[in-house]
């Protein structure tokens, strides 16, 4: 059964730093994309960021970039959001989650952390 | 700057109906449009990629279709469970920007 677990959300100050983790399982996790996506509490879906399955390539939103950086570590079967300079409007719950097929799409989400950023 | 344009943005039906929701990207995505459905508190889940391909255990009253540009959801005899959140991606670009979401609710 794939899973996937996000960790590390919590309240944190503006200008702080948080580092979400995303936990995966049952599935080849060193051969699949990756992707951050996040939901401001009552919005919509905001997709934050891209992983392909050897860290080659990265790509992120124009509101986090130079701010969050995406990694991964296949050996622990772990994606990681690194989230710094935190600002009020990054408050939202962040999903993992993974990217297949040859037209991309999202079959497998976490079920969420969520960041409160604020004083 | 590529968009999603999702239409309407809420959606009053009856359980048996039929419905549709409306999808416009900005530019040509070649078909690389998928439809999630959201339930409060939880996570997304996918219904439809490449535009009309059903995922996997997805019951066959969700279809969807595209013309061009555009792209639609058809969810026909709702049922109960159905009433839920949608939401438009596309996955031809680097970023996979989703619609504005459609929250579908009983009449």
């Amino acid at each position: 059964e794939v899973q996937l677990v996000e960790s590390g959300g919590g309240l944190v100050q503006p200008g702080g730093s948080l580092r979400l983790s995303c936990a995966a399982s049952g599935f080849t996790f060193s051969g699949s994309e990756m992707n951050w996506v996040r939901q401001t509490p009552g919005k919509g879906l905001e997709w934050v960021s891209y992983i392909d399955h050897s860290s080659s390539i990265m790509h992120y939103a124009d509101s986090v970039k130079g701010r969050f950086t995406i990694s991964r570590d296949n050996a622990k079967n772990s994606l990681y959001l690194q989230m710094n300079s935190l600002r009020a409007e990054d408050t939202a719950v962040y999903y993992c989650a993974r990217e297949t097929g040859t037209k991309d799409y999202f079959d497998f989400w976490g079920q969420g952390t969520l960041v409160t950023v604020s004083s | 700057d590529m968009q999603m344009t999702q239409s309407p943005s809420s959606l009053s039906a009856s359980v048996g109906d039929s419905v549709t929701i409306t999808c416009r990207a900005s530019q040509n995505i070649y078909n690389f449009l998928n439809w999630y459905q959201q339930r409060p508190g939880k996570a997304p889940n996918l219904l439809i990629y490449a535009a009309s391909s059903l995922q996997s255990g997805v019951p066959s009253r969700f279809s969807g279709s595209a013309s061009g540009t555009d792209f639609t959801l058809t969810i026909s005899s709702l049922q109960p469970e159905d009433f839920a959140t949608y939401y438009c991606q596309q996955t031809y670009y680097i970023r996979r920007i989703f619609g504005q979401g459609t929250k579908l609710e009983i009449k």
